[in-house]
């Protein structure tokens, strides 16, 4: 039973350019949320995904979209890379309905994006 | 902003001893949990806790909860050097969690 993946392992983009970030969530699982997690810091909610439309969202920029495909993978797309961008991207999944609340998430080994 | 902050930030200690982590939030929970992150790579979910319970163990976890206090405590006993790593409480569900910042935990042979 393989668990959440994401792709790519590490990335260098340079300030200006646009990222796709891709995450297949665990079987099973319908929901995807997206954190990113700075160097030294706690992971940070960026917006979660369901039935293809993102149901949450934290205080991030419209920069930060992101999109759910029919077998539940997900992509988060940033645009116009800020330095700061640069931190670690993590996708989570938990199976949706009020089993669990979605309390406990699953997450994928991450994505570390460079801004140079 | 976090809802959760961890203390100490790091702690360094020997095989064998026992770790002790704090985790302090600022809202009312539901729940409270406690993740471990190795080599700043993936979340591993440790253990949940409700807030209608004070204690619970898994293994060589211990986790306490204080709703009173809005603090909780992770207790790692006869620590192995498997157990660096960073550790995190998290509020929240729904699949939107609010981390603190982690404690930085060193376990030398």
């Amino acid at each position: 039973d393989a668990g959440v993946t994401q792709s790519p392992t590490h990335l260098i983009k340079t300030r200006g350019q646009q990222v796709t970030l891709r995450c297949s969530p665990k079987s099973g699982h319908d929901t995807v949320s997206w954190y990113q997690q700075a160097l030294g810091q706690g992971p940070q909610f960026i917006f979660q995904y369901y039935e293809e439309e993102e149901r949450q969202r934290g205080n991030f920029p419209d920069r930060f979209s992101g999109h759910q495909f029919p077998n539940y993978s997900s992509e988060l797309n940033v645009n116009a890379l800020l330095l700061g961008d640069s931190a670690l991207y993590l996708c989570a999944s938990a199976p949706s309905g009020l089993a669990g609340a979605q309390e406990t998430q699953y997450f994928g080994p991450g994505t570390r994006l460079l801004v140079l | 902003s976090q809802q959760g902050e961890e203390d100490p930030q790091a702690l360094s200690i020997q095989e064998g001893e026992n770790a002790t982590m704090n985790c302090s939030y600022k809202t009312s929970i539901n729940n409270l949990q406690w993740y471990r992150q190795n080599s700043g790579r993936g979340l591993v979910h440790l253990i949940l806790i409700r807030s209608n319970e004070r204690e619970k163990h898994s293994g060589r976890l211990r986790v306490t909860l204080d709703t009173s206090k809005k603090s909780s405590s992770l207790l790692i006993t006869a620590s192995r050097a498997a157990d660096t790593a960073s550790y995190f409480c998290a509020t929240g569900g729904w699949g939107k969690l609010q981390f603190g910042a982690g404690t930085q935990v060193v376990v030398t042979p």
